[in-house]
């Protein structure tokens, strides 16, 4: 079966600072990536999306960027953040030929 | 453009009760439809999915949805609901499959359950 991990579960940070969260996908191999941000009590919206290490492809630009660099592993980063940026990560994946995705658990970001 | 109108932000239901959530789409190609749910500060769990064929397609813990062409509609319902499915529900279209599909969401459903 495989199993979604995000990190941290939860971060409070400050305006300016970097910001780093994680995306690991067990018992897959070469699965769509993909990195979705919900506004507080709102919808979501996809940020990025990546079929193979290496190469991500950004759906919306939000001051972040994503990066690939191992087959299971998916990152979200920024130099400085935003208050804006407060909200609700969540990474999710699908295997290479099915429509459906599958989410994990989420990282909430605070920032203050 | 692909989007998805959940017209209801909240419906409250006794437990017991049968229940329907609505949602719209519109999307101008052959739509992939999706009901997730999210649990207070969780991630999303599939509820269901509709590709193709029987327009009713069965989900998880009851739960059901109807793919109406006619009407762009695609209604999640449930005949007994229970305190337990108290958390918010959203409905997604999707526009391809493969390397590059892109959900759509709608802005969600809250429901309460009320025992």
């Amino acid at each position: 079966a495989q199993t979604i991990h995000q990190w941290p579960v939860a971060e409070i940070k400050a305006v300016g600072s970097p910001l780093s969260l994680g995306c690991t996908i067990k018992g897959k191999s070469s699965p769509n990536l993909y990195w979705y941000w919900q506004a507080t009590g709102g919808t979501l919206q996809q940020l990025f999306y990546s079929i193979t290490v290496g190469q991500v492809e950004s759906v919306v630009q939000l001051n972040l960027s994503a990066s690939r660099p191992k087959d299971d592993q998916f990152i979200l980063s920024t130099e400085k953040l935003l208050l804006s940026h407060s909200g609700f990560y969540l990474c999710a994946w699908s295997p290479d030929i099915s429509y459906e995705q599958y989410f994990g658990p989420g990282t909430r970001l605070t920032v203050l | 453009a692909q989007s998805v109108t959940q017209p209801d932000a909240r419906v409250t239901v006794s437990e017991g009760a049968s229940l329907q959530l609505r949602c719209k789409y519109s999307y101008s190609g052959t739509p992939y439809l999706f009901w997730y749910v999210q649990y207070p500060r969780q991630g999303l769990q599939l509820l269901l999915k509709y590709y193709s064929g029987d327009p009713v397609v069965q989900g998880v813990n009851g739960f059901e949805a109807e793919f109406i062409k006619s009407n762009s509609s695609f209604h999640l319902r449930k005949a007994s609901v229970h305190w337990s499915d108290s958390a918010v529900y959203f409905c997604a279209v999707s526009n391809s499959g493969g390397s590059n599909a892109k959900l759509t969401f709608g802005k969600g459903t809250k429901l309460s359950v009320k025992s």
